[in-house]
């Protein structure tokens, strides 16, 4: 079955240090790739996205991710964490098809410490 | 641009009541989501929209829920009756391309 991985539902960073939320997902064709970010009592905002072409993605609020298909990744990182970046972080695939179904992972609450 | 609107923002119903939410897509955007998001959980999709056609409504508990998206622009979707296991948010979705969806602000419902 198609699935998307999130490793750490929680994670933890200073302010100013490197954001690392990791991101695998299952399949051998590759999918289009998504990060969103979900403040608390709000919807989901885009933060980037990987359809084809370059593999490193720039986003939104400093977000970058790099498609890396031999390891079927998609991780989000930020060279430096602001207070603002505090919310959960959610990594979204699109195996195409007959829909355009997304599949999210579970879900990386980030935390960032003063 | 406006974005996805959604109505109402929070609800609270007894079980076996019945409940509905309402969903505008952004302008133009032929295809319309409901996702359900469960607390802990990712957004899971309960039914796509294609223009007023469903595509997609695998995922949809069709014994208690239903949707339709008249004229192909607002969409609703409604419970009847609702169970304690319904608590979750509700997600509508837009999309003019295949690509990228983009999301209203969620409907929270509480079910006691």
């Amino acid at each position: 079955a198609q699935s998307v991985t999130q490793l750490g539902s929680h994670v933890s960073v200073s302010e100013g240090a490197l954001v690392l939320l990791r991101c695998n997902y299952s399949s051998s064709v590759p999918p289009y790739l998504f990060w969103y970010v979900q403040y608390p009592n709000q919807g989901l905002q885009l933060l980037l996205k990987y359809t084809t072409g370059a593999t490193l993605v720039k986003g939104i609020n400093g977000f970058e991710a790099e498609f890396k298909k031999s390891e079927t990744s998609f991780h989000l990182t930020k060279p430096s964490a602001h207070m603002s970046d505090a919310a959960e972080y959610f990594c979204a695939v699109n195996y195409g098809g007959a829909t355009n179904k997304l599949i999210f992972g579970t879900g990386t609450l980030l935390a960032v410490q003063p | 641009e406006a974005g996805v609107a959604q109505s109402p923002r929070y609800k609270i119903i007894e079980k076996r009541q019945s409940v509905a939410f309402w969903c505008n897509p952004i302008s133009g955007h032929a295809t319309l989501y409901w996702y359900q998001q469960i607390l802990g959980q990712g957004p899971k999709l309960l039914i796509q929209f294609q223009n007023n056609g469903v595509v997609d409504d695998s995922q949809l508990p069709k014994d208690r829920f239903s949707a339709e998206r008249l004229k192909g622009v607002d969409s609703t979707l409604k419970i009847q009756p609702a169970k304690l296991e319904d608590s979750a948010v509700y997600l509508c979705a837009s999309s003019f391309t295949e690509e990228t969806q983009y999301f209203g602000p969620g409907t929270r419902l509480l079910v006691l």
